[in-house]
């Protein structure tokens, strides 16, 4: 499969800490974003990597790519319980065109 | 600003009947137009996407099939749902061209049953 994994599979951090999520896959990318995704909504777009681009930030979120070994993470810095949620690695391959794949995702809880 | 409308947002429906999905963007043009279905706990599966009116890819088959009637109108059709297709299904938007990040919908939550 082409698609993008997540490990771990679910994550439960008190308020304040950090959490971090990876993020592999298999094939050549052209970029690898990921979402986030509140309990029965549709999914928001956090960060966009690009293939030559090694890391990133938008606020308190951390975004790192290494493509020697196919693996993103996603750092999530003092956390609240606002960031209750599920994250989504998603990877636009390069043979794939436009189209995005997603992995199954990381549920995070964030305890007050 | 863009805004994409998915409806309806919860749908009870009984084995053998037919299905009918919407989903509109406003303020873009030309938008690349995707249908995703996510099981329970899981992630994201690409039914299809659009980039152009009447220019529909599938990416699996299936009991589905997707319409771009308009160049901001996306339907997911059905003609007799089976137990299968239950699922939370995303309608999503990009600027068409590669490495777009993609806006969802909200969602409708279908229950065959």
């Amino acid at each position: 499969s082409q698609q993008g994994e997540e490990d771990p599979q679910a994550l439960s951090i008190q308020e304040g800490e950090n959490a971090t999520m990876n993020c592999s896959y298999k094939t050549s990318i052209n970029n690898l974003q990921w979402y986030r995704q509140n309990s029965g909504r549709g999914l928001v777009h956090l960060i966009l990597i690009r293939s030559n681009e090694r890391e990133k930030h938008s606020g308190r979120l951390r975004v790192t790519l290494d493509t020697s070994k196919k693996s993103s993470s996603l750092l999530i810095t003092a956390s609240r319980a606002a960031d209750t949620a599920s994250y989504f690695c998603a990877t636009d391959f390069k043979a794939a065109g436009n189209k995005l794949t997603f992995g199954g995702g990381t549920r995070v809880l964030v305890k007050p | 600003s863009q805004t994409i409308h998915q409806w309806p947002a919860t749908l009870v429906q009984p084995v053998g009947s037919p299905l009918s999905l919407e989903c509109t963007v406003e303020g873009t043009s030309n938008p690349n137009l995707y249908w995703y279905r996510q099981a329970a706990g899981r992630g994201l599966q690409l039914l299809f996407y659009s980039v152009g009116i009447g220019q529909i890819s599938s990416e699996v088959p299936q009991n589905l099939s997707a319409s771009r009637p308009q160049d901001r109108q996306f339907i997911l059709s059905s003609k007799k749902l089976l137990l299968s297709d239950s699922g939370f299904y995303l309608c999503a938007w990009s600027v068409s061209g590669l490495s777009s990040p993609l806006h969802f919908g909200n969602g409708t939550r279908l229950t065959v049953t």
